[in-house]
C-alpha cells in the first residue's frame, strides 16, 4: 500500500521568503500526489495535483509542486510567503482507478512570522 | 449552499452513547467518504460510498457504520462511543474526471469529543 512521509511537523518562516514543504510517498507504480491545504477550523482545499507530464505543477495560491520520480518526492513550493498562508499542508497519493485508497501525510504546520 | 455540509460541526457525548454524523452534499457525486483526523496522523479513511446503498470499509474502520440511502446523504453512526474515537470527522465527495484520478471535495469538518 502507499505511503505518504511529511517530515516536517512545524515549520516558520518570515513574510515574504521562500517556502518548500517537503512530501516523500512510497508507491509501487505511477503515483497521483496532491497537496491540500486546512486553514483553521476549515476542510482541506486542494492547492494542485499531479497526474502525469510535466513534472513542475503550479497551483492555487501561487504554490507549486515539483515530481521528482528518482526522489519519490513531491515537494510544495511559494517564493514568497504571505501572512494568510499560516496554515496546515496536507501531501496525498492516490492510485489510478482506486477512489479509495489515499493516503494522507500528518501534515506540516505553517507559521508565519511578521 | 454548494458543497458539502456537515452536522452536528461540534458534538460533546458520554462514552456509550450512540452518535451520528450527517454528511449531505449537492455536488450529484457519486462517491463519499468519512475521514477522520488525529494530530500525527493526517487523515485516516473510515467507510466510503460508491453509490446508493453501496459502503466498503476503510483503513480505521472499527467501531463505526455509516448508510447512504439518497447520492446526496452519507451518514456516519458510532454505536457505542469510546474516548478513543474523539476525533475530527470530515466528509468528502468525489466525481471521478476523465483522467481517472481522485480529487476530493472536503466539508468543514465535524469535531466529536467522547467523554
Amino acid at each position: 500500500a502507499q505511503s505518504v512521509t511529511q517530515p516536517d511537523i512545524h515549520i516558520t518562516v518570515s513574510e515574504g521568503a521562500s517556502l518548500e514543504l517537503r512530501c516523500n510517498y512510497s508507491y509501487g507504480a505511477t503515483p497521483y500526489l496532491f497537496w491540500y491545504v486546512q486553514s483553521p477550523g476549515q476542510g482541506l482545499q486542494l492547492l494542485l495535483k499531479y497526474f502525469s507530464g510535466d513534472t513542475l505543477v503550479q497551483g492555487i495560491k501561487g504554490f507549486e509542486a515539483e515530481f521528482k520520480r528518482s526522489q519519490s518526492s513531491f515537494n510544495l513550493r511559494k517564493p514568497s510567503v504571505h501572512w494568510s498562508d499560516a496554515a496546515e499542508y496536507f501531501c496525498a497519493v492516490g492510485a489510478l482507478y482506486n477512489n479509495n485508497d489515499m493516503r494522507f501525510g500528518a501534515g506540516t504546520r505553517l507559521t508565519v512570522k511578521p | 449552499d454548494a458543497g458539502i455540509t456537515q452536522s452536528p460541526r461540534h458534538k460533546v457525548t458520554e462514552t456509550g452513547t450512540p452518535v451520528t454524523l450527517r454528511c449531505h452534499q449537492t455536488e450529484n457525486h457519486r462517491y463519499m467518504y468519512w475521514y477522520r483526523q488525529d494530530p500525527g496522523h493526517g487523515l485516516r479513511l473510515i467507510h466510503y460510498s460508491y453509490g446508493v446503498k453501496d459502503t466498503d470499509k476503510g483503513e480505521v474502520s472499527d467501531g463505526y457504520s455509516v448508510s447512504r440511502s439518497k447520492t446526496e446523504d452519507f451518514l456516519l453512526t458510532l454505536e457505542s462511543a469510546t474516548s478513543s474515537q474523539t476525533s475530527v470527522y470530515f466528509c468528502a465527495s468525489m466525481d471521478r474526471g476523465l483522467s481517472g484520478a481522485n480529487v476530493l471535495t472536503f466539508g468543514a469538518g465535524s469535531r466529536l469529543t467522547v467523554l
